[in-house]
């Protein structure tokens, strides 16, 4: 079956400007994960959707991030007033309740900012 | 302190090598621990994962978690130049989000 869907997979803007990143993760899949990885770190974590709830959004660095799941299938992560120090890989991950750990990749959208 | 630390090496082996990589974590609420491989302008892939302290063997790889120090190792058996690739190593508990080491670079040369 298919795998974990982003898209963009990349997205150059400028300073200032809106964006939206969208993951589809795999069928019955409940819980669905979005990270941020920059040059040579390992994933943070943002943000985890568990159905159409935000379960955590602890990773959120400020209130210029927000992601939705409304259907508690295929998420946005919306950033505002991006800034240069936004640009980084923003992974989405689903995975089933009975094994979170199993987290279910996608590959990710390179998010530029100029 | 990162609650998983990890070196990030770059770490350069001959073909046929054993590789030996390693991660070091502080919250002792981790239950479970996860190896994943990344390669370059991919996203992560899941290779290993153990919910207790002892070994876990598939095939060449052998994940190791001794939870009295805080460790966790993955090994490497007759590396291949197709294990070049980023090793990320993570932690979790219960429903929470895993929390992921730096990654440790491999590069396995022909």
């Amino acid at each position: 079956g298919a795998g974990v869907s982003q898209t963009p997979s990349n997205k150059v803007t400028e300073k200032g400007k809106y964006v939206e990143l969208r993951c589809d993760p795999i069928s019955g899949h409940t819980a669905l994960y979005w990270y941020r990885q920059s040059l040579g770190q390992g994933p943070e974590f943002l943000i985890y959707f568990q159905g159409t709830g935000a379960a955590d959004d602890s990773g959120l660095p400020n209130d210029r991030f927000f992601a939705v799941r409304p259907e508690g299938s295929v998420s946005t992560l919306k950033i505002q007033r991006t800034e240069r120090g936004d640009s980084a890989v923003y992974l989405c991950a689903s995975s089933t309740p009975s094994n979170p750990g199993e987290l279910f990749f996608g590959e990710g959208s390179r998010l530029t900012v100029l | 302190q990162k609650e998983v630390e990890q070196d990030p090496g770059p770490l350069s082996v001959p073909e046929g090598a054993i590789v030996s990589l390693n991660c070091t974590y502080s919250n002792s609420a981790f239950q479970y621990f996860m190896w994943y491989r990344q390669y370059s302008r991919k996203g992560p892939e899941l290779l290993m994962y153990t919910y207790s302290s002892g070994n876990k063997e598939d095939g060449r790889f052998t994940a190791q978690v001794d939870k009295s120090s805080k460790y966790i190792s993955l090994f490497i058996r007759d590396s291949q130049p197709s294990d070049s690739a980023t090793y990320l190593c993570a932690a979790g508990q219960g429903n929470t989000p895993l929390v992921f080491g730096k990654g440790t670079r491999l590069s396995v040369i022909a």
